[in-house]
Protein backbone atom coordinates (compact mmCIF):
# COMPACT_ATOMS: atom_id res chain seq x y z
CA UNK A 1 0.00 0.00 0.00
CA UNK A 2 1.03 3.86 -0.43
CA UNK A 3 3.33 4.40 2.37
CA UNK A 4 5.80 6.47 4.38
CA UNK A 5 8.02 5.51 6.49
CA UNK A 6 10.47 8.33 8.43
CA UNK A 7 13.98 7.19 10.47
CA UNK A 8 16.43 9.12 11.54
CA UNK A 9 15.32 11.14 14.81
CA UNK A 10 16.98 10.71 18.20
CA UNK A 11 18.03 12.80 20.69
CA UNK A 12 20.94 16.01 19.85
CA UNK A 13 22.94 18.18 21.57
CA UNK A 14 22.20 21.92 20.54
CA UNK A 15 24.18 23.19 17.74
CA UNK A 16 24.01 19.11 16.44
CA UNK A 17 23.29 17.59 13.28
CA UNK A 18 20.52 14.75 12.20
CA UNK A 19 19.70 13.40 9.12
CA UNK A 20 15.93 12.41 8.42
CA UNK A 21 14.92 9.86 6.28
CA UNK A 22 11.67 8.75 4.51
CA UNK A 23 11.37 5.20 2.60
CA UNK A 24 8.11 5.89 -0.15
CA UNK A 25 6.51 2.66 -1.25
CA UNK A 26 4.04 1.80 -3.39
CA UNK A 27 3.63 4.56 -5.50
CA UNK A 28 5.81 6.28 -7.89
CA UNK A 29 7.60 8.21 -6.29
CA UNK A 30 9.67 9.92 -9.01
CA UNK A 31 6.41 11.86 -10.18
CA UNK A 32 5.47 13.32 -7.05
CA UNK A 33 6.42 17.09 -4.78
CA UNK A 34 7.30 15.93 -1.65
CA UNK A 35 7.34 17.81 2.28
CA UNK A 36 9.37 17.91 5.70
CA UNK A 37 6.49 19.22 8.22
CA UNK A 38 7.16 19.22 11.99
CA UNK A 39 5.18 19.51 15.22
CA UNK A 40 6.94 20.87 18.44
CA UNK A 41 4.96 18.84 21.51
CA UNK A 42 1.54 19.72 22.32
CA UNK A 43 1.60 22.49 19.23
CA UNK A 44 0.15 22.73 15.84
CA UNK A 45 1.64 21.98 12.60
CA UNK A 46 4.50 23.51 10.79
CA UNK A 47 5.39 23.53 7.32
CA UNK A 48 9.51 23.49 6.66
CA UNK A 49 10.28 22.41 3.29
CA UNK A 50 9.49 21.16 -0.27
CA UNK A 51 11.10 19.95 -2.91
CA UNK A 52 10.12 19.36 -6.64
CA UNK A 53 9.78 15.54 -8.45
CA UNK A 54 13.11 16.22 -9.78
CA UNK A 55 14.75 17.83 -6.98
CA UNK A 56 15.26 21.31 -9.06
CA UNK A 57 12.86 23.54 -7.08
CA UNK A 58 13.47 23.88 -3.30
CA UNK A 59 11.27 25.92 -0.90
CA UNK A 60 12.11 26.46 2.62
CA UNK A 61 10.43 28.10 5.55
CA UNK A 62 12.45 30.98 7.25
CA UNK A 63 12.59 29.18 10.32
CA UNK A 64 14.73 26.52 8.73
CA UNK A 65 16.91 28.38 5.79
CA UNK A 66 20.53 28.41 5.89
CA UNK A 67 20.50 25.19 8.35
CA UNK A 68 18.24 22.64 6.68
CA UNK A 69 18.99 21.05 3.80
CA UNK A 70 15.88 18.60 1.72
CA UNK A 71 17.18 16.09 -0.80
CA UNK A 72 15.65 13.30 -2.74
CA UNK A 73 17.02 10.30 -4.42
CA UNK A 74 14.50 9.11 -6.98
CA UNK A 75 15.95 5.81 -7.51
CA UNK A 76 16.08 4.68 -3.59
CA UNK A 77 12.62 6.18 -3.39
CA UNK A 78 13.60 8.40 -0.52
CA UNK A 79 13.33 11.88 0.92
CA UNK A 80 15.89 13.40 3.21
CA UNK A 81 16.25 16.14 5.79
CA UNK A 82 20.02 17.46 6.76
CA UNK A 83 19.45 19.30 10.01
CA UNK A 84 22.67 21.41 11.05
CA UNK A 85 23.33 24.02 13.51
CA UNK A 86 19.57 22.11 15.94
CA UNK A 87 18.53 24.73 18.79
CA UNK A 88 16.03 23.54 21.32
CA UNK A 89 12.93 24.95 19.74
CA UNK A 90 13.67 22.24 16.75
CA UNK A 91 12.70 19.70 19.21
CA UNK A 92 9.45 18.38 17.16
CA UNK A 93 7.73 15.18 15.35
CA UNK A 94 9.05 15.28 11.92
CA UNK A 95 6.66 14.35 9.32
CA UNK A 96 7.28 13.73 5.44
CA UNK A 97 4.45 14.16 3.02
CA UNK A 98 3.55 13.61 0.15
CA UNK A 99 2.43 16.59 -2.51
CA UNK A 100 0.65 16.28 -6.24
CA UNK A 101 2.66 15.89 -9.75
CA UNK A 102 3.15 19.35 -9.91
CA UNK A 103 2.95 21.01 -6.71
CA UNK A 104 2.51 20.74 -3.04
CA UNK A 105 -1.28 21.90 -3.05
CA UNK A 106 -2.89 18.79 -1.00
CA UNK A 107 -0.70 16.74 1.76
CA UNK A 108 -2.70 13.34 0.84
CA UNK A 109 -0.05 10.44 2.20
CA UNK A 110 2.25 11.10 5.75
CA UNK A 111 4.40 9.15 7.33
CA UNK A 112 3.70 8.14 11.03
CA UNK A 113 6.30 10.44 12.30
CA UNK A 114 9.83 10.60 13.39
CA UNK A 115 10.69 12.48 16.99
CA UNK A 116 13.66 14.96 16.93
CA UNK A 117 15.15 15.97 20.76
CA UNK A 118 17.85 18.73 20.92
CA UNK A 119 18.59 19.27 24.54
CA UNK A 120 21.68 18.76 26.46
CA UNK B 1 3.12 35.07 5.30
CA UNK B 2 -0.83 33.94 4.79
CA UNK B 3 -2.27 33.81 8.29
CA UNK B 4 -4.76 30.78 9.56
CA UNK B 5 -6.73 31.32 12.19
CA UNK B 6 -9.05 29.14 13.38
CA UNK B 7 -12.24 29.22 15.44
CA UNK B 8 -13.02 27.61 18.21
CA UNK B 9 -9.78 26.39 19.41
CA UNK B 10 -11.57 23.67 21.39
CA UNK B 11 -15.16 22.49 21.26
CA UNK B 12 -17.04 19.90 23.22
CA UNK B 13 -20.36 18.26 21.83
CA UNK B 14 -22.75 15.30 21.83
CA UNK B 15 -22.80 11.94 19.36
CA UNK B 16 -24.91 13.43 16.29
CA UNK B 17 -24.51 16.85 16.76
CA UNK B 18 -23.79 19.07 13.78
CA UNK B 19 -20.47 20.26 14.09
CA UNK B 20 -18.89 23.21 12.58
CA UNK B 21 -15.33 24.85 12.40
CA UNK B 22 -14.43 27.76 10.63
CA UNK B 23 -10.84 29.11 9.29
CA UNK B 24 -10.28 32.32 8.01
CA UNK B 25 -7.34 33.41 5.75
CA UNK B 26 -5.36 36.75 6.23
CA UNK B 27 -5.70 37.49 2.11
CA UNK B 28 -7.57 36.04 -0.35
CA UNK B 29 -6.44 32.27 -1.23
CA UNK B 30 -9.48 31.57 -3.61
CA UNK B 31 -10.48 28.09 -3.36
CA UNK B 32 -7.01 26.98 -2.06
CA UNK B 33 -7.53 25.37 1.60
CA UNK B 34 -7.30 22.01 2.86
CA UNK B 35 -8.34 20.54 6.01
CA UNK B 36 -6.95 17.54 8.10
CA UNK B 37 -7.63 15.73 10.98
CA UNK B 38 -5.15 14.68 13.85
CA UNK B 39 -6.14 11.37 16.08
CA UNK B 40 -4.14 11.52 19.57
CA UNK B 41 -1.17 9.99 18.74
CA UNK B 42 -1.23 9.88 15.13
CA UNK B 43 -0.31 11.84 12.07
CA UNK B 44 -2.41 14.11 10.04
CA UNK B 45 -4.79 12.81 7.21
CA UNK B 46 -6.06 14.75 4.35
CA UNK B 47 -10.09 15.20 4.55
CA UNK B 48 -11.28 18.23 2.34
CA UNK B 49 -9.16 19.69 -0.39
CA UNK B 50 -10.14 22.80 -2.80
CA UNK B 51 -12.04 23.80 0.25
CA UNK B 52 -14.85 21.74 -0.36
CA UNK B 53 -13.48 18.35 -2.09
CA UNK B 54 -14.27 15.24 -0.06
CA UNK B 55 -10.80 12.56 -0.31
CA UNK B 56 -11.47 9.37 -0.93
CA UNK B 57 -12.17 7.25 1.85
CA UNK B 58 -13.31 10.12 4.04
CA UNK B 59 -17.04 9.95 5.40
CA UNK B 60 -19.31 11.88 3.56
CA UNK B 61 -20.46 13.46 7.33
CA UNK B 62 -17.63 15.90 6.61
CA UNK B 63 -18.14 18.65 4.23
CA UNK B 64 -16.42 21.85 3.43
CA UNK B 65 -17.50 25.36 1.80
CA UNK B 66 -16.00 28.66 1.58
CA UNK B 67 -13.61 30.88 -0.60
CA UNK B 68 -11.47 33.78 -0.73
CA UNK B 69 -10.67 34.49 3.23
CA UNK B 70 -13.69 32.44 4.86
CA UNK B 71 -14.33 28.80 5.02
CA UNK B 72 -16.31 26.11 7.36
CA UNK B 73 -15.56 22.03 8.26
CA UNK B 74 -19.29 20.95 9.41
CA UNK B 75 -19.26 17.38 10.78
CA UNK B 76 -23.04 16.93 9.80
CA UNK B 77 -23.24 13.99 12.53
CA UNK B 78 -20.87 14.04 15.34
CA UNK B 79 -19.04 10.29 15.93
CA UNK B 80 -16.98 8.93 18.76
CA UNK B 81 -14.15 8.59 16.10
CA UNK B 82 -14.30 12.08 15.25
CA UNK B 83 -12.44 12.70 18.66
CA UNK B 84 -9.61 14.71 16.76
CA UNK B 85 -7.93 18.49 15.90
CA UNK B 86 -8.80 19.37 13.07
CA UNK B 87 -6.34 21.84 11.17
CA UNK B 88 -6.92 24.29 7.96
CA UNK B 89 -4.14 24.92 5.62
CA UNK B 90 -3.76 27.08 2.76
CA UNK B 91 -2.25 25.87 -0.68
CA UNK B 92 -2.45 29.50 -2.20
CA UNK B 93 1.39 30.58 -1.67
CA UNK B 94 4.46 29.43 -0.04
CA UNK B 95 4.82 29.04 2.83
CA UNK B 96 1.64 26.44 3.24
CA UNK B 97 0.54 28.04 6.78
CA UNK B 98 -1.88 25.73 8.86
CA UNK B 99 -4.19 27.20 11.71
CA UNK B 100 -3.76 26.32 15.27
CA UNK B 101 -5.53 23.43 15.62
CA UNK B 102 -9.47 23.11 16.73
CA UNK B 103 -9.38 20.07 19.59
CA UNK B 104 -12.84 18.74 18.85
CA UNK B 105 -13.91 16.38 22.48
CA UNK B 106 -16.86 14.10 22.63
CA UNK B 107 -19.41 14.77 25.53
Amino acid sequence: QVQLVESGGGLVKPGGSLRLSCAASGFTFSEHYMSWIRQAPGKGLEWLSHISSSGKTIYYADSVKGRFTISRDNAKNSLYLQMNSLRAEDTAVYYCARGGATGVRIFDIWGQGTMVTVSS
Amino acid sequence: DIQMTQSPSSLSASVGDRVTITCRASQNIDSYLNWYQQKPGKAPKLLIYAASSLQSGVPSRFSGSGSGTDFTLTISSLQPEDLATYYCQQSYSSPRTFGQGTKVEIK
